[in-house]
């Protein structure tokens, strides 16, 4: 099974600007996962998403968005982007729904996001 | 909100050494996860703890979850080279999304 892809790989963007970020989970996955990792504040949770529905939100401002599609793949965006943002986006999926049975994330390689 | 404490930030053993990273919350948690993070790399799952008190071992990793349900611990006996990384505890309390720790590096000297 190929495992969780995110494209792209690299980005820059400049302060203002928004960005989309894509995640295809592993086949038959319905969960998936974004987190914000930086070197100061570790791995941050965003969002999770079953079945198109959101099912929790981590502590971002709205600024911050998801959206889970019916393949499962999901996007992830940021608009007007502020330098803080800069950081590596990791996307995850599971099999099962969040909080349930052993949980056991997938993570992808990540988007690493650059705001000059 | 919830949050998950993890020490030490960075651990230097000679290699054959033991190594121990602590998870600590500030809620009790339905489950934890642990996580390893080679340099360069991505989160890699290693093992959910469900139950309080439990212990699992996979070879020379032992994880445990405390009574209480809002500590846990990861023990590598005799570390090795390909130990190096940097381990997360996750942890989630009820209908919440994920809480990582934010790690310990754990860097072997041979």
């Amino acid at each position: 099974k190929a495992g969780v892809t995110q494209t792209p790989r690299y980005l820059i963007k400049t302060r203002g600007q928004q960005v989309t970020l894509s995640c295809s989970p592993i086949s038959g996955h319905r969960s998936v996962s974004w987190y914000q990792q930086t070197p100061g504040q570790g791995l941050q949770f965003l969002f999770e998403y079953f079945s198109e529905t959101q099912r929790n939100k981590g502590n971002f401002p709205g600024r911050f968005s998801g959206r889970q599609f019916s393949n499962s793949r999901s996007e992830m965006n940021v608009s007007t982007l502020e330098l803080g943002d800069s950081a590596l986006y990791l996307c995850a999926s599971s099999f099962l729904p969040p909080g349930q049975g052993a949980y056991e994330q997938y993570f992808g390689p990540g988007t690493r996001l650059t705001v000059t | 909100g919830q949050q998950v404490m993890q020490i030490p930030q960075y651990q230097h053993v000679q290699e054959g050494e033991d190594f121990t990273t602590y998870c600590n919350s500030s809620t009790t948690l339905s489950n934890i996860q642990w996580y390893k993070q080679r340099p360069g790399g991505h989160p890699v799952f290693l093992i959910q703890l469900v139950k309080s008190g439990e212990v699992k071992k996979q070879k020379r990793l032992t994880f445990q979850f405390g009574e209480a349900k809002k500590n846990s611990s990861l023990h590598i006996t005799a570390t090795q080279t390909t130990d190096v990384g940097t381990y997360f505890c996750a942890g989630r309390g009820g209908a919440d999304g994920l809480t990582f720790g934010k790690g310990t590096h754990l860097i072997i000297q041979p």
